[in-house]
């Protein structure tokens, strides 16, 4: 079965770090287009950043400079690492696997609150 | 690839044919999904590569379209059908949404 399980969120003061986790199973992360989105309170779902099989990475300009996606295949896990947190970052972060067919998954999703 | 979302929000009734259209600012071939979200709920996967039905979701919901315009269509809304609905562009990074449509009772 296809999990993406997340840990890794909470409260942080504005000007804090954070690094969310995203743990698999039933695919490996790094054979995937692995993405996080965000969702703040009421609000729509908004594209964060996404780690290409080969290692590349691309982020949001909301967030460039800020935050850092990384993998562990040992672990096939995918982390964001957050810094300089801002209070307009408070949302739910969801971890995703991208595809062009069906074999897309999403995390649970997990709350970040940036607030002091 | 900014998408555009219509309407933003609907009431319909049990029974009721829904559409919801989705376009893209420019062509997406048809790397669009659209996904219901429900209250402190992920996403939910309904439809990929603009037409094909997630195995497990009802036939009941249907989508088309290429290029630019796509459509969701309910042909007959259920009570566990009121959600927000997202389009979501798959074409290229960086990855945009549809800014939902809130399916409500009425």
């Amino acid at each position: 079965e296809v999990q993406l399980v997340q840990s890794g969120g909470g409260l942080v003061q504005p000007g804090g770090s954070l690094r969310l986790s995203c743990a698999a199973s039933g695919f490996t992360v790094s054979d995937s287009y692995m993405s996080w989105v965000r969702q703040a309170p009421g609000k729509g779902l908004e594209w964060v950043s996404v780690i290409y099989p080969d290692g590349s990475t691309y982020y949001a300009d909301s967030v460039k400079g800020r935050v850092a996606i990384s993998r562990d295949n040992s672990k096939n896990t995918v982390y964001l690492q957050m810094n300089s947190l801002r209070v307009e970052d408070t949302a739910v972060y969801y971890c995703a696997r991208d595809a062009p067919g069906p074999d897309i998954y999403w995390g649970q999703g997990t709350l970040v609150t940036v607030s002091s | 690839i900014p998408l555009t979302q219509s309407p933003s929000s609907l009431s319909a009734s049990v029974g009721d044919r829904v559409t919801i259209t989705c376009r893209a600012s420019q062509g997406i071939s048809s790397y669009l999904a659209w996904f219901q979200q429900k209250p402190g709920k992920a996403p939910k996967l309904l439809i990929y590569a603009a037409s094909s039905l997630q195995s497990g979701v009802p036939s009941r919901f249907s989508g088309s379209g290429s290029g630019t315009d796509f459509t969701l269509t309910i042909s007959s809304l259920q009570p566990e059908d009121f959600a927000t609905y997202y389009c979501q562009q798959l074409n290229s990074y960086p990855q945009t949404f549809g800014q939902g449509t809130k399916v409500e009772i009425k």
